[in-house]
């Protein structure tokens, strides 16, 4: 049973269209990410949620719009795609805010944009 | 602002062997976690170790160690008889601050590929 699912895994799509990624946790934690992973392999936080509350904003072009409809869910709608856009996203969760708090991953979703 | 740097090109490690993978950071939070996470060719993000900022200990799981020196700012992560299978990219990080603000940054990574 999966802790942190994505879907879809794979997403090709036509610059300036619409896609929305899906996160779920089922480990019961209160806070959610969206992170971003360049062709360069380089990890960038773009969001974070406790208990449906936006808390981290990291300054994401505003084309990017999360939206958690409750603790467990997180999902990411991205709107006027371009080629910059294309990375791997990743949602992750956390139980804890402070210094311990272990992210779990989702397996990634991969976003090509031509 | 925190940051943390993983300036080693592409690391070779002989299988059975130990090998070191460097990481140092820069916060001014007196309160944080260190943590190293491996990601293989197929991209998932596997956690693997935790040091906390306040841990007098180095921090063990397995074949993984972190030598945690605070005064240097390095959090390296030692593995103990490298196998073929850890062969992945290597990613240092740290979370800070405490609170609800607390997130994950990641350094560059660092590849490692394990010789039979």
């Amino acid at each position: 049973d999966t802790a942190v699912s994505q879907t879809p895994k794979y997403l090709v799509t036509q610059m300036g269209n619409d896609k929305s990624i899906k996160c779920e946790q089922n480990l019961g934690h209160d806070t959610m990410y969206w992170y971003k992973q360049d062709s360069k392999k380089f990890l960038k936080i773009m969001f974070s949620y406790n208990n449906k509350e936006l808390i981290i904003n990291e300054t994401v072009p505003n084309r990017f719009s999360p939206k958690s409809p409750d603790k467990a869910h997180l999902n990411l709608h991205i709107n006027s795609l371009e080629l910059g856009d294309s990375a791997v996203y990743f949602c992750a969760s956390s139980q804890d805010f402070g210094s311990t708090g272990e992210l779990f991953f989702g397996e990634g979703s991969r976003l090509t944009v031509l | 602002a925190q940051k943390i740097t993983q300036t080693q090109p592409g690391m070779f490690v002989q299988e059975k062997e130990a090998v070191t993978l460097d990481c140092t950071y820069d916060t001014s939070d007196q309160s944080y976690g260190l943590f190293w996470y491996k990601q293989p060719s197929s991209g998932e993000m596997i956690f693997l170790i935790y040091q906390g900022s306040y841990d007098e200990q180095n921090a063990t799981e397995g074949r993984y160690s972190l030598n945690f020196q605070k005064a240097r700012k390095s959090a390296n992560l030692v593995i103990s008889a490298s196998q073929l299978g850890d062969s992945a990219m290597y990613f240092c990080a740290m979370s800070a601050p405490s609170g609800a603000n607390s997130k994950l940054t990641f350094g560059k990574g660092i590849t490692l590929s394990v010789r039979p």
